[in-house]
């Protein structure tokens, strides 16, 4: 089965720029998408098809995806943006696979 | 803006049948796959499964067995049922909008999730 690694924790001062990694088996040929969640709250989608991002999503969140490893990266991070990261993406044997998760601290 | 509203059983014992609905408010129904996807408390998000306005199915090979996901496209409505639950099924389901085509595949409407305890 398909699977997919991120840290489980990343910290970052405000105004930084903070990137969240997700490893997996030739991950760049597959599209990733990524999704915050805050506590208590449903995700939300913030990244699809690897660096597009839906409307209401601001310009400071962007991502890429190469080789084995999708990257989130967020500049001019924001206390807001402190919150749980998830990638996903989409496999023939697994069909859609989420990574475990990354708690992103402001501090 | 469309807007997904789930509802069910809130507390299951053990050997249940847990069962949820989701409807869809705004926006066409037949036009996207819908699923379902679970949070245990204080772990990671897991798929469950999907369906369209025709009925077809995708289920995670994981919990294929115990899982149905059924439409009811007269109520732009989809529902899930996971049957023999036990206190590892405990968590939150949201229901989503799946957005994107073949491999392209996100969720980008979700549901507020329902909790679901199961316990003797």
């Amino acid at each position: 089965s398909y699977e997919l690694t991120q840290p489980p924790s990343v910290s970052v001062s405000p105004g930084q720029t903070a990137s969240i990694t997700c490893s997996g088996d030739k991950l760049g040929d597959k599209y990733a998408s990524w999704y915050q969640q805050k506590p208590g709250q449903s995700p939300v989608l913030v990244i699809y098809q690897d660096s597009k991002r839906p409307s209401g999503i601001p310009e400071r969140f962007s991502g890429s995806n190469s080789g084995n490893t999708a990257t989130l990266t967020i500049s001019g991070t924001q206390a807001m943006d402190e919150a749980d990261y998830y990638c996903q993406t989409w496999d023939s044997s697994t069909y859609v696979v989420f990574g475990g998760g990354t708690k992103l601290t402001v501090l | 803006q469309v807007q997904l509203q789930q509802w069910g059983a809130g507390l299951l014992k053990p050997s249940e049948t847990l069962s949820l609905t989701c409807a869809v408010y705004g926006g066409s129904f037949s036009d996207y796959y819908w699923s379902w996807i679970r949070q245990p408390p204080g772990k990671g998000l897991e798929w469950i499964g999907e369906i369209n306005h025709s009925g077809s199915t995708n289920y995670s090979p994981s919990l294929k067995s115990r899982v149905t996901i059924s439409v009811d496209t007269s109520k732009n409505q989809f529902s899930l049922k996971l049957s023999s639950v036990t206190a590892a099924d405990t968590a939150v389901f949201y229901c989503a909008r799946v957005s994107g085509s073949g491999h392209n595949y996100y969720m980008d409407v979700w549901g507020k999730g329902t909790t679901v305890t199961v316990s003797s």
